[in-house]
């Protein structure tokens, strides 16, 4: 089965203290991305990766860092999470060869940093 | 600068009802890719349409519908007959292929009441 596949689903943890998400996917996909998810604001893109070793900022990078060293995974990593990381988050993953296609997305993150 | 706009935040129907949820997109590429999702009360998101900037024309699938207007830069959804089973927050999306960015609006949430 087609799928993006985040873990863990809930997360809390206290401020200053390492964590990383993780996301990984089976279809292959070049591009995937990670947003999160705040009332009003709707998903803003923090990091997206266009292949293995290649990544760009997004709109929201500030606090956050991410790796691609294989096609598959994604993982997102806090260095010191602060309370305003509080959130919802998604990974997803596309195929861009002939521009943006559909976005497949993981089930969510929902982080809570105190 | 690459934007979308959903100035609709919420919007409430009675069941059998037909409403249109606006969006309106910015970008200085000629070549860009806009998107609709659904998000429904259990949190996944999920793909409902992709048009790439060369095809104006309008889709219909069911009961839902697409307006893509480049005169006015909108791609705006419509619900016809809704149903509760359609009361979700709808994101509007954005790829381009200068910057590769994903770019959401804000969502509107959409009440479908029985």
């Amino acid at each position: 089965e087609a799928q993006v596949t985040q873990n863990p689903r809930y997360l809390i943890t206290v401020t200053g203290k390492k964590l990383t998400v993780t996301c990984s996917q089976n279809m292959n996909h070049e591009y995937m991305s990670w947003y999160r998810q705040d009332p009003g604001l709707g998903l803003r893109q923090i990091y997206y990766s266009m292949n293995v070793e290649v990544t760009d900022k997004g709109d929201v990078p500030e606090g956050y860092k991410v790796s691609r060293k294989e096609k598959r995974n994604f993982p997102l990593i806090l260095e010191s999470p602060s309370p305003n990381q509080t959130s919802l988050y998604f990974c997803a993953s596309s195929l861009i060869g002939r521009g943006h296609t559909e976005a497949f997305f993981g089930q969510g993150t929902r982080l809570t940093v105190v | 600068a690459q934007k979308v706009t959903q100035a609709q935040t919420e919007i409430s129907v009675v069941e059998k009802e037909d409403v249109t949820l606006d969006c309106v997109y910015e970008t200085r590429d000629t070549t860009y890719y806009l998107f609709w999702y659904k998000q429904p009360p259990s949190g996944e998101l999920v793909f409902l349409i992709r048009r790439n900037s060369f095809d104006e024309q309008n889709e219909i699938s069911g009961r839902y519908s697409w307006n893509f207007q480049k005169s006015t830069s909108s791609f705006n959804f419509t619900i016809t007959a809704s149903q509760v089973v359609d009361s979700a927050v709808y994101f509007c999306a954005q790829g381009t292929s200068g910057t590769y960015k994903y770019i959401f609006g804000t969502g509107t949430r959409l009440k479908v009441l029985a």
